[in-house]
């Protein structure tokens, strides 16, 4: 069993939509929680980057973690085409970037 | 914030081979890290480079194989030495602006081994 477990996708939703990305881990120790949005051909960029169970809003978006079903998600409000991207959900169990462990991206495709 | 370069940004090398990857970041940085991204794996981490003494390798990756330079704050290279397919990836440079408390990816070098 993988450490973190994503769903690949891909995911295809009408603009507008409401999306929902979501991770599972299995590692109880893990206590910071991020998102990265990847554009194809282009390195990954930080998204949210939470500490333990709570929600965290920016925008249009918000993480969400919930430690005691070890399940993370981030939602996207009015989806719009420039959100199709692979979105990487990570985790780690100290802060910084050292050791993360990632999932394997979502791909979304918001269409118009 | 900080801004990363990669080169080459792509190459096709035959088997048996090595490349060497450059990664220039436009301000001084202490954590540099080098990740490798395989079609369907999730992206994972090769090594850390430290300026002034030998890289840290996580488990599964040697130096013989990925030998890595840190000459000074702003720049690294990875080496990805006697190349087989399975070496086919993409890698990326990445930096840990401290203050910034953010994680800065380059735009990767998409390799090939043929």
């Amino acid at each position: 069993q993988k450490e973190v477990e994503q769903d690949p996708g891909p995911l295809s939703v009408p603009e507008g939509a409401i999306v929902s990305l979501n991770c599972t881990y299995s590692n109880s120790a893990f206590q910071y929680f991020m998102w990265y949005r990847q554009y194809s051909r282009k390195g990954p960029e930080l998204l949210m980057y939470t500490y333990s169970s709570g929600n965290k809003e920016d925008g249009r978006f918000t993480a969400q973690v919930d430690k005691s079903s070890k399940y993370i998600s981030l939602f996207i409000r009015d989806s719009q085409p420039s959100d199709s991207a692979t979105y990487l959900c990570a985790m780690s169990e100290a802060g910084g970037y050292q050791k993360v462990t990632f999932g394997i991206g979502t791909k979304l495709q918001v269409i118009p | 914030s900080a801004v990363i370069s990669q080169k080459p940004s792509r190459d096709i090398c035959q088997r048996g081979t090595s490349l060497t990857i450059q990664c220039q970041v436009d301000s001084q940085v202490t954590m540099m890290f080098w990740y490798r991204q395989q079609p369907g794996q999730s992206l994972t981490l090769i090594a850390t480079a430290n300026q002034g003494s030998e890289a840290t390798y996580e488990s599964g990756f040697v130096i013989d194989k990925f030998p890595i330079s840190r000459p000074n704050l702003t720049f690294s290279t990875l080496t990805v030495s006697n190349m087989s397919p399975e070496d086919s990836s993409i890698y990326l440079c990445s930096v840990e602006v401290t203050g910034d408390d953010t994680q800065y990816f380059g735009p990767g070098t998409r390799l090939t081994v043929l």
